[in-house]
């Protein structure tokens, strides 16, 4: 069981805005940045938003990170077919002293 | 460019312990500001986070794995390391390296390995 929530899936179409949602507690997203991964199929994972909401050099701006508390949001606008992957959260936890997943969410594009 | 690749036995027999290198080429593991991490996956599941160490050689593990893993850097080689014992079937799974910035840089997995996979079977 992750210490970290996420849906399971979410969905859209083409152009659509997707939001996927993160939730943690006062060990990690409350004190700590958060950061988000996308794992496209059969590849390894890519940092994705580091620090609540910056954004790695390449990586487009229709993906954009936020954190209010101890939950974080990361929303993909202009929805492409290519944005269909899992999509992980993850945080330092002070009490675990080490890094914790989200347990990911299944992006599709209908 | 930094690149990390992962090596070390595909098939490991339960009980026995599973040994991983981690070659990092295009910079020194000496550098300041970065962690040295391990990250696995079970087919078909997430992201689980093993351990990792500093370049200080301070090491983190996960509290579920640590009395099993051992992790360390050898600077000469410019790679690091895995051990975990006494494994099972649950420890089946696809290994990946990563680079960590510290709080100073990324605070984050910034760089992985393609990973690989390990499965533990007699």
């Amino acid at each position: 069981q992750s210490v970290l929530t996420q849906p399971p899936s979410a969905s859209g179409t083409p152009g659509q805005t997707v939001t996927i949602s993160c939730s943690g507690s006062s060990s990690n997203i409350g004190r700590n940045t958060v950061n988000w991964y996308q794992q496209l199929p059969g590849t390894a994972p890519k940092l994705l938003i580091f620090d609540n909401y910056q954004r790695p050099s390449g990586v487009p701006d229709r993906f954009s990170g936020s954190k209010s508390g101890s939950s974080a949001s990361l929303a993909i606008s202009g929805l492409q077919s290519e944005d269909e992957a899992d999509y992980y959260c993850a945080a330092w936890d002070d009490n675990l002293h080490g890094d914790v997943f989200g347990p990911g969410t299944k992006v599709t594009v209908l | 460019q930094l690149q990390l690749q992962e090596s070390g036995p595909g098939l490991v027999k339960p009980s026995e312990t599973l040994s991983l290198t981690c070659a990092v080429s295009g910079d020194s593991i000496s550098i300041t500001r970065y962690y040295w991490g391990w990250i696995r996956q079970p087919p078909g599941k997430g992201l689980e986070f093993i351990g990792s160490v500093y370049y200080t050689g301070s090491t983190f593990y996960n509290p579920s794995l640590k009395s099993r893993v051992t992790m360390s850097k050898d600077t000469s080689k410019n790679h690091f390391s895995l051990k975990m014992t006494s494994v099972t079937a649950a420890d089946t799974a696809l290994y990946y390296c990563a680079r960590r910035g510290d709080a100073s840089s990324t605070d984050a997995f910034d760089i992985w390995g393609q990973g690989t996979m390990v499965t533990v079977s007699s």
